[in-house]
């Protein structure tokens, strides 16, 4: 089975701390990269996709290392509702969209 | 816009009952996907469809049947319960894929439904 692998945490960081999450997959032919992100009971909901030159999207940056086969998820100055579980997604090859999901890590930002 | 539904919301079976889970969105999608979510797991798929009329397996498959009978509904059966079966279980849609390398587009997910099965 392809996988992906994300330590699953609990990352448990204050307010305002910057926090990163790593995440290496084993199939060097995907060609799309996501971070999802889950809250407690809820569905996961796309965060950000991950392009190649990495890209930014307010306080979330989002980086890809095709060589080593590692997507990481940067989160600055880090708010109370950021607390959730954050899922690295890799596409199969192939082009019938499927999808892998990695297990997740926990987040909890403190007061 | 309601996105991607699901009902029921939760369900409690007994061993060997039969229920059908139902999926609709109105994005107008050609992509339907079922997993299911278990403690330590992450999602793994169990069915998908690429259009109306087509279903194939995904990771999980044994113990469901699926039906992509209209583009916006795909309906996810289970024919005689098990407990192994307890679980979340959530619907997503997609467009097709962009392109012919592979790229995937965002998949949308329902609220889930919560299973169990004793």
């Amino acid at each position: 089975r392809k996988e992906v692998e994300q330590d699953p945490g609990p990352f448990n960081v204050p307010e305002g701390a910057t926090v990163a999450f790593n995440c290496t997959y084993s199939n060097s032919a995907s060609q799309s990269f996501f971070w999802y992100r889950q809250d407690c009971r809820k569905e996961p909901k796309l965060l950000m996709s991950v392009y190649s030159s990495g890209n930014e999207d307010g306080r979330f940056t989002a980086q890809l290392n095709r060589a080593s086969q590692y997507i990481s998820l940067l989160i600055r100055d880090s708010k109370l509702s950021d607390s959730a579980t954050y899922l690295c997604v890799v596409s199969e090859t192939g082009s019938q969209g499927n999808l892998i999901f990695g297990k997740g890590t926990k987040l909890s930002v403190k007061p | 816009n309601a996105g991607v539904t699901q009902t029921p919301k939760f369900r409690v079976l007994k061993t060997g009952q039969s229920m059908t889970l139902l999926c609709a969105q109105d994005m107008n999608h050609e992509y339907m996907y079922w997993y299911r979510q278990d403690p330590g797991m992450g999602l793994r798929l169990i069915h998908y469809s690429v259009g109306e009329g087509t279903t194939a397996k995904g990771e999980v498959p044994d113990g469901y049947n699926v039906s992509r009978l209209k583009k916006q509904n795909f309906l996810l059966g289970l024919e005689s319960a098990a407990p192994s079966q307890t679980s979340v279980y959530f619907c997503a849609s997609s467009y097709l894929p962009r392109g012919s390398g592979g790229l995937t587009d965002t998949q949308y997910f329902g609220p889930g439904t919560r299973l169990t099965v004793l």
